[in-house]
């Protein structure tokens, strides 16, 4: 119940293109969501979160779309960049446990 | 914004010996900080979380006595990887939340372990 779903697991996208990365989970206490983004060799870096009360939350070119009922969120990067290749994680946070839940990852190559 | 630093960025070691990896919140005070494990090619797993003076919380299957960790400060926590074997190598990363901010988690840049 702990655990978050994501998908794909690679991705490779055009330069300009749209980059969609989804997650699902099952623990209904989880209180945020954020996407992390890593580059090789270094920690993950907050991208952006969401709270389960928004639907959806834009920042520049990143985009969380929220669906509670179905317990999925997804991450989309508009107007893909070769500085967007990464690998990006999402994560639940439960708010008891002071605890963030990683997805599996999803290494994303945007190509020109 | 809030800011960890963690050290060494990559440290290689004999098998048999100790190292230890410091994580640092340079701009607030982190009552409450993690540790994670990854793997090549895979995700974050959270080893242990420590609160400032008190005994850190280890996951299922994280051995302490390999791993130990003191948070004795609100600015720095540290692990010791003791006895270190090949098979310890691995990226290790560390984190602190800033309780001043809602789901302030701030993530250190990793070290990366070898054991030779």
């Amino acid at each position: 119940q702990q655990q978050v779903k994501q998908s794909p697991q690679s991705l490779i996208v055009q330069k300009g293109g749209i980059s969609i990365i989804n997650c699902a989970y099952e623990n209904t206490a989880f209180d945020y969501f954020p996407w992390y983004q890593q580059f090789p060799g270094k920690g993950p870096a907050l991208l952006i979160a969401i709270r389960p009360d928004v639907s959806e939350k834009k920042e520049g070119r990143f985009t969380i779309s929220f669906n509670k009922s179905a317990k999925q969120f997804s991450l989309h990067i508009m107007d893909s960049q070769p500085g967007d290749s990464a690998t990006y994680f999402c994560a639940a946070h439960t708010g008891g446990g002071n605890k963030l839940t990683f997805g599996t990852g999803t290494q994303l190559k945007v190509e020109l | 914004g809030a800011v960890v630093s963690q050290h060494p960025s990559r440290v290689i070691c004999k098998s048999g010996t100790s190292v230890k990896i410091e994580c640092r919140s340079l701009d607030f005070q982190a009552t409450t900080m993690f540790w994670y494990r990854q793997f090549p090619k895979k995700s974050l797993m959270l080893m242990a979380t420590s609160n400032e003076g008190s005994k850190a919380t280890y996951e299922q299957g994280v051995e302490k006595d390999k791993f130990l960790i003191n948070h004795a400060s609100l600015t720095l926590s540290t692990l010791t990887v003791t006895s270190a074997h090949p098979e310890d190598s691995s990226f290790y990363i560390c984190s602190a939340r800033d309780p001043v901010r809602n789901y302030g988690y701030t993530f250190g840049s990793g070290t990366r372990l070898t054991v030779v």
